[in-house]
């Protein structure tokens, strides 16, 4: 079935660092999305990407949909202490819209 | 405005033993969810309702029934639990079907022995 692997699996960083993490898969996806989950809660949608290609922005995080609709990569910049989390992609799977499958996680911890 | 509701917020079961994990969202969203999450292995579907009076199974549908009681409330329950759903729960809910953004709720943290 469809799978979607995120590397790394988890990051060590310390304050003001930079921060890259991507998602891949075997199959073809037209959406991507990005979660993150904090510690004792729901996951909460950060980006939607609907177009390979397709760079997107929200405040210190930037996504992009891969040219190959088979990958898409997370950044964040200058991290802070509250990036702390688990990011997840996700996409529809290829029986509908209806369901969404996510990645494995990638479990960012930010030192001061 | 609370969002996505689930109760309990921890459970501890023994096998064989049923209960029903209740949620309820107060945004007026057609489409609900439950997922289960395991170290490792991300979110997995279980079941979910795209609209009220509707269910369809997910990805990993066995060993629960869910029920649609009005819009608000999607409840799961485990006839028969077993340690295997030992896992923390997620209930979810969005506007339409597709892919309008989910919210989700804070979790069950399920515990079977």
């Amino acid at each position: 079935g469809q799978q979607l692997n995120q590397s790394p699996q988890s990051m060590f960083i310390q304050e003001g660092e930079d921060v890259s993490m991507n998602c891949t898969s075997s199959s073809i996806f037209n959406t991507w999305l990005w979660y993150k989950q904090e510690p004792g809660e729901g996951p909460v949608l950060l980006i939607a990407l609907y177009k390979a290609g397709e760079l997107t922005s929200n405040g210190r995080l930037t996504a992009q949909f891969g040219i190959t609709r088979k990958d898409s990569f997370l950044n964040i910049s200058a991290s802070i202490p509250s990036d702390v989390g688990i990011y997840f992609c996700a996409g529809p799977t290829s029986s509908g819209t209806d369901k969404l499958i996510f990645g494995t996680g990638t479990r960012l911890q930010v030192f001061p | 405005n609370a969002g996505v509701t689930q109760t309990p917020k921890f459970q501890v079961l023994k096998t064989g033993q049923s209960m029903t994990l209740q949620c309820a969202q107060d945004m007026n969203h057609n489409s609900m969810y439950w997922y289960r999450q395991d170290p490792g292995m991300g979110l997995r579907l279980i079941y979910y309702s795209a609209s009220e009076g509707t269910t369809d199974k997910g990805e990993v549908p066995n060993g629960y029934n869910v029920s649609r009681l009005n819009k608000r409330e999607f409840s799961l329950r485990l006839e028969s639990a077993a340690p295997s759903q030992t896992s923390v729960y997620f209930c979810a809910s969005s506007r339409d079907r597709g892919l309008s953004p989910l919210h989700f709720g804070n979790g069950t943290r399920l515990t079977v022995t």
